[in-house]
């Protein structure tokens, strides 16, 4: 079982709909949280950090956590064309080590 | 803030020869910088962890004498890739954690290495 499980796409989705990117992880002790997009050729740019059960929610993107089920996703309102990317999700897998399992990410593709 | 840079974000060399890659927190202090490896349609993979100050701690499966990395500052680490390789191609990322930024890792731009 991998650590830290998303489904690769490509996700397509219209211009201004939401696009909703989820992410699994194994280790239940896990506390911290992480969504990131890359760009092709480009490296990943932080969007959200999430560490407590429930939304965080900033500017468009929404973050949602469900420890009990080991269960973390991104959402994405009005999704706008330059918001096509790979979005990566990671996870700190022992805690206080700062080191981060990623996710082999989800291609989001948003159509004009 | 929280502005990491690389150095080269090209390079490209013979078989055999090293290769140096810098990576630099600009804006803050790093008590921890990561170094990655991505290749074509991958995730990221951690290579090594590294602290100002004292050795690198390196994944399992990464040869510590052929990836060398040195964290001399708060600010800068390097990591040389000694005697590369056609397989060691790839695209290099660091990223740095900032004392006053919890466990956010910032990542820099990433250096692109093509062995010949």
């Amino acid at each position: 079982q991998k650590e830290v499980e998303q489904n690769s796409g490509p996700l397509s989705v219209p211009e201004g709909a939401i696009a909703s990117l989820n992410c699994t992880y194994s280790d239940r002790g896990s506390q911290s949280f992480f969504w990131y997009r890359q760009y092709s050729g480009k490296s990943p740019e932080l969007i959200m950090s999430i560490y407590s059960n429930g939304d965080k929610e900033d500017g468009r993107f929404t973050a949602q956590l469900n420890k009990a089920s080991q269960y973390v996703s991104l959402l994405i309102r009005d999704s706008q064309p330059s918001d096509s990317a790979t979005y990566l999700c990671a996870v700190e897998m022992w805690s206080n080590t700062g080191k981060l399992i990623f996710g082999q990410g989800t291609t989001l593709q948003v159509k004009p | 803030g929280a502005v990491v840079s690389q150095h080269p974000s090209r390079v490209i060399c013979k078989s055999g020869t090293s290769v140096k890659i810098e990576c630099r927190s600009l804006d803050f202090q790093a008590t921890t910088m990561f170094w990655y490896r991505q290749f074509p349609k991958q995730s990221l993979m951690l290579m090594a962890t590294s602290n100002e100050g004292s050795k690198a701690t390196y994944e399992q499966g990464v040869e510590k004498d052929k990836f060398l990395i040195n964290h001399a500052s708060l600010t800068l680490s390097t990591l040389t890739v000694t005697s590369a390789h056609p397989e060691d191609s790839s695209f290099y990322i660091c990223s740095a954690v900032g004392q006053a930024s919890y466990n956010e890792q910032f990542f820099g731009p990433g250096t692109r290495l093509t062995v010949l």
